[in-house]
């Protein structure tokens, strides 16, 4: 089974809907990350969480929020969604400590915004 | 800042041949690490190969290796013996270690395997 899921993997919805992205873990990790991809631009951090008391903006964090249910939960919601919020979003996770550098990825969500 | 430049938005290779990727990168940073990701038609971000700055060692995964000049912040990444499993688009990325949770990521280089 995969460490960190993602559901949907695709979604299509229509301007002004709100809509959550799912992102579960099973590695343990404290640190959980929201990143959008576009093509070109590269991944960019929407959010990240520390633990579910410490959640943290990143570069673009406008017209998105998010919420850390558990360790191993972290949702992002697009509360009125935009043509341009048509990305992909990826979820990550990295664990505390000396020597845990690394962020693992999820499979990625594909969405639409019509 | 920290940025990361791919200056090859496309590569090829032929089956078996090697190739290799460059990378860039700009901090003021001394202690950070870097990586290669790996992003097939499946969309999944795959971790390649990583290298901590503070060694001198470069980084060795299998066929995957890296070239880590400190001081010219070069990352380069080499694929040898190449598979058409390889194909796919390849992200360098960079973390300092002062506490920034951003992993800044360059656009990227597609990499064509030929059979």
């Amino acid at each position: 089974d995969a460490d960190v899921t993602q559901t949907p993997r695709n979604r299509i919805t229509k301007t002004g809907k709100r809509i959550m992205l799912e992102c579960s873990q099973t590695k343990g990790h404290d640190r959980m990350y929201w990143y959008r991809q576009d093509p070109g631009l590269g991944l960019r951090l929407i959010y990240y969480s520390f633990d579910v008391k410490d959640i943290n903006k990143g570069e673009i964090s406008d017209g998105y929020s998010v919420s850390r249910q558990a360790q191993a939960k972290f949702s992002l919601s697009l509360e009125s969604a935009i043509p341009n919020q048509t990305a992909l979003y990826f979820c990550a996770t990295r664990g505390a400590g000396a020597g845990t550098d690394t962020q693992y990825f999820g499979p990625g969500t594909r969405l639409t915004v019509l | 800042a920290q940025t990361v430049t791919q200056s090859q938005p496309e590569m090829s290779v032929q089956e078996a041949e090697t190739v290799t990727l460059s990378c860039t990168y700009d901090t003021s940073e001394s202690d950070y690490y870097l990586f290669w990701y790996k992003q097939p038609p499946s969309r999944q971000m795959i971790l390649v190969i990583r290298q901590e700055a503070y060694k001198q060692q470069n980084a060795t995964e299998n066929r995957f290796s890296v070239n880590f000049q400190k001081a010219a912040k070069s990352f380069s990444l080499k694929i040898s013996d190449s598979q058409l499993g390889d194909a796919a688009m390849y992200f360098c990325a960079y973390i300092g270690q002062g506490g920034s949770e951003k992993l800044v990521f360059g656009k990227g280089t597609k990499l064509t395997v030929n059979p």
